[in-house]
C-alpha cells in the first residue's frame, strides 16, 4: 500500500490564479480529511469527505475555497483566485471509516507559494 | 472553544534524558487525545492515543482529566526521537476531524 498520496508536493501560483490540490487516499479508506498549516501554527482542519460527499466543511474559508471526493478518482481541493495569505501546507488524510477509532493517514502535503 | 495547546516550541535533551513534552487541552466533552509525529523528511504519522492506554517507542502518555493535560513522556531520550511532536484531540461524533496543537521540536543531543 503506497499510502495517501498528494500532488504536487510544491505549487506556485500568482495572485489570482488557480490552485488544484490532489489527494488519492490510501487504498480500502473512503474517508479523506484536508488540513492546513500556516508557518508558525499548528494543522487546522479545512473539510471532511467521504465518497461523493462533503460531511464538514467548517474549516473552509467562504469564499473561494472548494473540495470534491468524486466516485471515481482523487481528491481535489481547489482555491480561486489564490491570495498570499493562501501560501500554506495543505495535508490530506484518510480513514477506512469516519469514527475516532478509525487512525487518519497522512499524505507529505503540498506546499503552495502564492507570488 | 475546543483548543489543543502545546507551550513548548522547541525541547533539547540530552541522549538518555527524560522526556517530557506539554500538551494540554480545552473540551467541553469526553475528548479523545492522540500524539503525531513527524521525523524529518517523514509524513506526520500516529505515534498513539490516550484510548489506547500503550507505550510506542518507549512513550507513554496519560490523560489527566483533571489538569485537562496529556504530556507526553519517555525515561530514557535517543537520538532517533528527534521529532516535531503534535499532541491532538478529536471531537468525535458524526466527525472525527482533529485539533492540533502547535508542535514541539525535540531535539536529542548526543
Amino acid at each position: 500500500n503506497a499510502g495517501v498520496m498528494q500532488n504536487p508536493r510544491h505549487l506556485v501560483r500568482r495572485r489570482g490564479q488557480e490552485a488544484r490540490l490532489r489527494c488519492s487516499p490510501m487504498k480500502g479508506h473512503s474517508h479523506v480529511y484536508w488540513y492546513r498549516q500556516l508557518p508558525e501554527e499548528g494543522l487546522k482542519f479545512m473539510v471532511y469527505l467521504q465518497k461523493e460527499n462533503i460531511i464538514d466543511e467548517s474549516g473552509m474559508p467562504k469564499e473561494r475555497f472548494s473540495a470534491e471526493f468524486p466516485k471515481e478518482g482523487p481528491s481535489i481541493l481547489r482555491i480561486q483566485q489564490v491570495v498570499r495569505g493562501d501560501s500554506a501546507a495543505y495535508f490530506c488524510a484518510s480513514s477506512p471509516g469516519g469514527g475516532s477509532a478509525d487512525t487518519q493517514y497522512f499524505g507529505p502535503g503540498t506546499r503552495l507559494t502564492v507570488l | 472553544a475546543q483548543r489543543v495547546t502545546q507551550p513548548e516550541k522547541l525541547l533539547s535533551v540530552f541522549k538518555g534524558a527524560p522526556v517530557e513534552l506539554k500538551c494540554n487541552y480545552s473540551y467541553s466533552g469526553s475528548p479523545e487525545l492522540f500524539w503525531y509525529v513527524q521525523y524529518s523528511r517523514q509524513r506526520l504519522q500516529l505515534l498513539l492515543r490516550h484510548i489506547s492506554r500503550e507505550s510506542i517507542k518507549g512513550f507513554t502518555a496519560d490523560l489527566n482529566k483533571g489538569e485537562t493535560s496529556f504530556h507526553l513522556k519517555k525515561p530514557f531520550a535517543q537520538e532517533e526521537d528527534s521529532a516535531m511532536y503534535y499532541c491532538a484531540l478529536s471531537y468525535g461524533g458524526a466527525t472525527n476531524k482533529l485539533i492540533f496543537g502547535t508542535g514541539t521540536l525535540l531535539a536529542v543531543q548526543p
